[in-house]
């Protein structure tokens, strides 16, 4: 079982609605998560962190976190074109807070469609 | 600008000829980090590093070599390279410890095709 999975999609969905991005990881006692994005052919970048259970909002995206069900969550509501793009779940499977315990998901891809 | 810069953007070498891709950071960053994208499999790493003169193995390290004389600079050295280290390449930095000092910025990414 891989530490952190995603559903490769692609994901489609129309223009204003909202896209639900769905990751899931297997150790326990992982304390951080964290979604970025990355365009074709650019680097990954931090859009959404969460350490807690329950919701974090930021504008249009909101994160979701269950530690019990161990899966973390991302709504992009009001979908744009410009949200098109794979985005990456990434998690602290450490029991410390240190970058070098991050592992990342594949990432699903998502396609916003006019 | 605060940013991680990689160099080269693409490469193109032949199996055995040594080469090294740059990193540097201008954030004072204690944690940087090597990766390689390839699909499917997402992001892996190879090394990080602590803190200058500390640095550890990841998750594929086979074939890699890294090292961190200066805070800012962390190179990815591969001595004999071979047709399965064709991939994408990201350096990446953060602050390391801490919840709010996992964020992770990363290089522009260096496309590594060997021949």
């Amino acid at each position: 079982q891989k530490e952190v999975e995603q559903n490769s999609g692609p994901l489609s969905v129309p223009e204003g609605a909202i896209a639900s991005l769905n990751c899931t990881y297997s150790d326990r006692g992982s304390q951080s998560f964290f979604w970025y994005r990355q365009y074709s052919g650019k680097s990954p970048e931090l859009i959404m962190f969460i350490y807690s259970n329950g919701d974090k909002e930021d504008g249009r995206f909101t994160a979701q976190l269950n530690t019990a069900s161990q899966y973390v969550s991302l709504l992009i509501r009001d979908s744009q074109p410009s949200d098109s793009a794979t985005y990456l779940c990434a998690v602290n499977i450490g029991r410390y807070s240190s970058a070098s315990k991050i592992i990342f998901g594949s990432g699903t891809r998502l396609s916003i469609r006019p | 600008e605060a940013q991680v810069t990689q160099n080269p953007r693409y490469l193109i070498t032949v199996t055995g000829k040594k080469l090294t891709v740059t990193c540097s950071q201008n954030m004072n960053h204690e944690y940087m980090s090597w990766y390689r994208q390839d699909p499917g499999l997402g992001l892996r790493q190879i090394y990080y590093s602590m803190n200058v003169e500390v640095t550890d193995k990841g998750d594929v390290p086979e074939g890699y070599k890294v090292s961190r004389k200066e805070k800012r600079n962390f190179p990815l050295i591969l001595e004999s390279p071979s047709p399965n280290q064709t991939s994408l390449y990201f350096c990446a930095s953060s602050l390391g410890f801490g919840s709010a000092n996992e964020k992770l910025f990363f290089g522009s990414g260096t496309q590594l095709s060997v021949l």
